[in-house]
């Protein structure tokens, strides 16, 4: 099972709004609900942001939304913060019952 | 709140084996899934596999799946990863993480608790 590929890197002022792709195929992202995407500070352990393509854990700010088409999920990071700072990973469940996750994405506030 | 606490820094020689462990604290380990997941230096998070005590399912990644083996021991609330056949490119983070959200339909989906991450090194 190859990764999920998403961009090595996404920019953005403060204020802004930016989106990170996380590109599969039919036997994951396209045939499944099941995509989440984590947030990863450095040295720190990973952080769920979302869940199950557009649901977010109880707490988590709404600035983080996501949703899917296809074999291709998003998430948006929207007012973007100096705090959002951060690698971003997208994982999705697979029909070898296994899990992959994304390339990672280095986001980097302007 | 659940913690997942594993166990310290481990350093091996290339061939050797490693076992690490993952303790819950609070909660039965049956209703959870806990996948282990690594993180080499610099590099990417990669799953590489899961157990599911409620329902006595062990899953492994393709590129693990002769050299690691994953076990629950539900009275002490603890689970185990084990790596066989130690190379230096093992040399990761290996972090343990809860999957509240599992279902028969979808049994690895997302993690919302970590444990803190145990470093093992493989060298000569």
């Amino acid at each position: 099972q190859s990764a999920l590929t998403q961009p090595a890197s996404v920019s953005g002022s403060p204020g802004q709004a930016i989106t990170i792709s996380c590109t599969g195929g039919s036997s994951d992202i396209g045939n499944y609900d099941f995509v989440s995407w984590y947030q990863q500070h450095p040295d720190k352990a990973p952080q769920l942001l979302i869940y199950d393509v557009s649901n977010r854990p109880s707490g988590l700010s709404n600035r983080f939304s996501g949703s899917k088409s296809g074999n291709t999920a998003s998430l948006t990071i929207s007012g973007l913060q100096a705090e959002d700072e951060a690698d971003y990973y997208c994982t999705s469940y697979t029909k070898s019952y296994t899990l992959v996750f994304g390339t990672g994405t280095k986001v980097t506030v302007l | 709140q659940v913690q997942l606490i594993q166990s310290g820094a481990e350093v091996r020689k290339p061939g050797s084996s490693v076992k690490v462990s993952c303790r819950a604290s609070g909660d039965s380990l049956r209703k959870y899934a806990i996948s282990w997941v690594r993180q080499a230096p610099g590099q990417g998070l990669e799953w590489m596999g899961g157990a599911i005590p409620l329902f006595g399912i062990v899953r492994s990644a393709l590129n693990f799946h002769e050299r690691l083996t994953i076990t629950a021991d539900e009275s002490t609330k603890t689970v185990y990863m084990e790596l066989s056949s130690l190379r230096s490119d093992d040399t990761a983070i290996y972090y343990c993480a809860r999957d509240d959200f599992f279902d028969v339909i979808g049994q690895f989906r997302a993690f919302d608790i970590w444990g803190q991450g145990t470093m093992v090194t493989v060298s000569s």
